[in-house]
């Protein structure tokens, strides 16, 4: 048990719909990143937050938007969504990643199988 | 830009043989290394890290180290189990924000 969590564990929903997805990052860690593993793509950087502020943007589409609350758990808001973006998404966190952050472990969540028909 | 490199798979041995997984990379710096797992139906955990030229990381009887001279962090276990069989993803980190990039993985399956 990695620490993160996430909700819901598996999601199917239909093509123009709007799902959000859910992570609680491991106690004391301040930042919260959002990945996608799909079996063309790999697995995909989407975005990242620190302490409720965006800090790194990957290959996250416009039709897509994340946050951080001040309690530090984040969401992933997928919208219109498309046959293509049937993925699972992982939440991942770590510690502070300044000053060297580069070399601290991120820990991930078991992620959020989205299925969209 | 910085990227990972991995061998194809699916790797297929049997217990107890030597297994090497390649894993080259492209980055500017000096970026941390990292080899995570996937075992099947299951999140990413962490295997074992490398945060500077010559370190070797090693747990649960893998082990990689850190060539700057080859970029390379290839991944290795003597004897390998039925048990190992999973997805093996190499990745770096660079800069402060300390983001992922992965290599697209190598399935390996080990029969018994």
């Amino acid at each position: 048990d990695s620490g993160v969590t996430q909700t819901p564990k598996h999601l199917i929903t239909a093509t123009g719909q709007r799902v959000t997805l859910r992570c609680s990052p491991r106690s004391g860690d301040l930042s919260v990143y959002w990945y996608q593993q799909s079996l063309d793509q790999g697995l995909q950087f989407l975005i990242q937050y620190y302490n409720g502020e965006e800090r790194a943007k990957g290959n996250i589409l416009e039709r897509f938007s994340a946050q951080q609350f001040p309690d530090l758990h984040s969401e992933l808001n997928l919208s219109s969504l498309e046959l293509g973006d049937s993925a699972l998404y992982f939440c991942a966190s770590s510690v502070d990643p300044r000053d060297g952050g580069f070399r601290n472990t991120i820990y991930f969540g078991e992620g959020s199988w989205l299925t969209v028909v | 830009g910085n990227s990972v490199t991995q061998m194809e798979g699916p790797v297929t041995l049997s217990e107890e043989a030597f297994l090497t997984i390649n894993c080259t990379y492209t980055a500017t710096g000096y970026p941390s290394l990292f080899w995570y797992v996937q075992y099947p139906g299951e999140g990413l955990q962490l295997l074992l890290k490398a945060t500077k030229a010559d370190d070797k990381g090693s747990n649960k009887g893998f082990e990689a180290t850190y060539r700057k001279e080859t970029t390379s962090f290839h991944l290795e276990k003597g004897s390998v189990q039925v048990s190992d069989s999973a997805v093996y993803f190499c990745a770096l980190s660079t800069g402060s924000q300390g983001n992922l990039i992965f290599g697209k993985g190598t399935k390996l399956s080990v029969k018994p």
